[in-house]
């Protein structure tokens, strides 16, 4: 069935870049999604991309799509220590209503 | 902005006792949904209604139903709680169309005893 896979852990120092990787198995995904969880929070959608598209930037995020290899990776600019939180991708499957998450990767921003 | 509320943060229940967990969304949105949320598995889907009175089964529906009478709410309910459903709850919504994207209430931890 269909999978997606995360790292579970990264960690950072602050002003540095984080890049939190993710590999999906579903390639006929329309949408694929990153959500920011913060401690004992819902999820909050940080950025999504079409499918069809390579890259997306949004002020500090930056988004990467290598399709062909079923990989989607978040890179975070001047990571800070407001930025430390479990990370999910996720994948809506065409034609469904379901959504399939990774199990989240979880970033620690050092001072 | 779109909101999802969840009617409570924090739930302590005893074995066998019948739970409710509702939620709203404020965007008229056609598709609810309900996770649970364990640490290493992610987010696993219990249950989605894609319109009122209409569900379908996730991945995990063993031990839980829902109820969508009304478009802005979606409950789950647990009829006889169990230890090992222990676990946060994660309630969403989304449109049928454009971006399909997914927004989440604050989430419920639930503790069965």
């Amino acid at each position: 069935g269909e999978d997606v896979e995360q790292s579970l852990f990264l960690s950072v120092r602050e002003g540095d870049s984080s890049v939190i990787n993710c590999t999906y198995t579903d390639s006929s995904s329309t949408y694929l999604y990153w959500y920011k969880q913060e401690p004992g929070a819902g999820l909050q959608l940080l950025t999504y991309i079409f499918s069809n598209m390579d890259m997306k930037q949004d002020q500090r995020l930056t988004v990467l799509l290598n399709k062909k290899d079923k990989h989607l990776s978040l890179r975070i600019a001047d990571t800070q220590t407001g930025d430390s939180a479990i990370y999910f991708c996720a994948e809506k499957e065409v034609g469904t209503y379901k959504y399939i998450f990774g199990t989240g990767t979880r970033l620690k921003v050092l001072a | 902005d779109v909101k999802v509320t969840q009617s409570s943060r924090y739930l302590v229940k005893r074995t066998g006792e019948k739970v409710f967990l509702e939620c709203v969304q404020d965007m008229d949105h056609e598709n609810m949904f309900w996770y649970r949320q364990d640490p290493g598995l992610g987010l696993r889907l219990i249950y989605f209604s894609y319109d009122v009175k209409m569900k379908e089964k996730g991945d995990i529906p063993e031990g839980y139903s829902v109820s969508r009478e009304k478009k802005e709410r979606f409950s789950l309910i647990l009829e006889s709680a169990s230890t090992n459903q222990t676990s946060m709850y994660l309630c969403a919504s989304s449109f049928s169309g454009g971006q399909n994207i997914q927004y989440f209430g604050a989430g419920t931890r639930l503790s069965v005893l």
